[in-house]
């Protein structure tokens, strides 16, 4: 069956506009996760989703970043007035229910100019 | 508050011989450990997994790992390394939300 898969792959933006993020989860699984990966380092949480309600947004770095997930499966994370250090991989994973073994889509590289 | 420290950035290790990767942990109870692989453009997968039980596990890829609870540990290990096995490796801990380490590299020479 099909992975978790993220779009777009790339995305170069400038200082200070909005991007959002998308991420596809397998089918069927209810929690959903975004991770943050800066270069030479681990992903770091970001969001959990169970359904869709957001059950622990505590790795947001600031209000310029939100993640939606409205009808329980796909998930979109928005990024308003872009920094710089905003400069990552941003790694999706869903997992069947919480606590089971997540699975890792190929990430959006996100440069920001 | 849970993480981890892998203490080795980057390791050379030659074709055929064995590997051995430190993971330390830091968790407030029984931890869930993990260890993943990355290779260059992929996805993180997943090589295997500690709940509880057997404190030895095995995984994919012929690696295997051992939860050592005394010494905060969880130590990833293959004995014989495959070209193939060139990547980055992450250990993380925790329930829903992951702490990952650094990661080490591993360098396959010939």
């Amino acid at each position: 069956g099909a992975g978790v898969s993220q779009t777009p792959s790339n995305k170069v933006t400038e200082k200070g506009k909005y991007v959002e993020l998308r991420c596809d989860p397998i089918s069927g699984h209810t929690a959903l996760y975004w991770y943050r990966q800066s270069l030479g380092q681990g992903p770091e949480f970001l969001i959990y989703f169970q359904g869709t309600g957001a059950a622990d947004d505590s790795g947001l770095p600031n209000d310029r970043f939100f993640a939606v997930r409205p009808e329980g499966s796909v998930s979109t994370l928005k990024i308003q007035r872009t920094e710089r250090g905003d400069s990552a991989v941003y790694l999706c994973a869903s997992s069947l229910n919480q606590g089971n073994e997540q699975f890792f889509g190929p990430g959006t590289r996100l440069t920001v100019l | 508050a849970q993480s981890v420290t892998q203490p080795d950035i980057h390791i050379t290790v030659s074709e055929g011989a064995s590997l051995e990767l430190r993971c330390n942990y830091s968790y407030g109870a029984t931890p869930y450990l993990f260890w993943y692989v990355q290779s260059p453009g992929q996805g993180l997968q997943l090589l295997l997994k500690y709940f509880s039980g057997d404190t030895l596990v095995q995984g994919i890829k012929g690696f295997e790992a051992e939860f050592k609870r005394s010494q905060s540990s969880f130590n990833l290990r293959k004995p014989s390394v495959h070209w193939s096995d060139a990547a980055e490796y992450f250990c993380a801990v925790g329930d829903y939300k992951l702490s990952f380490g650094a990661g080490t590299t591993v360098t396959v020479r010939a």
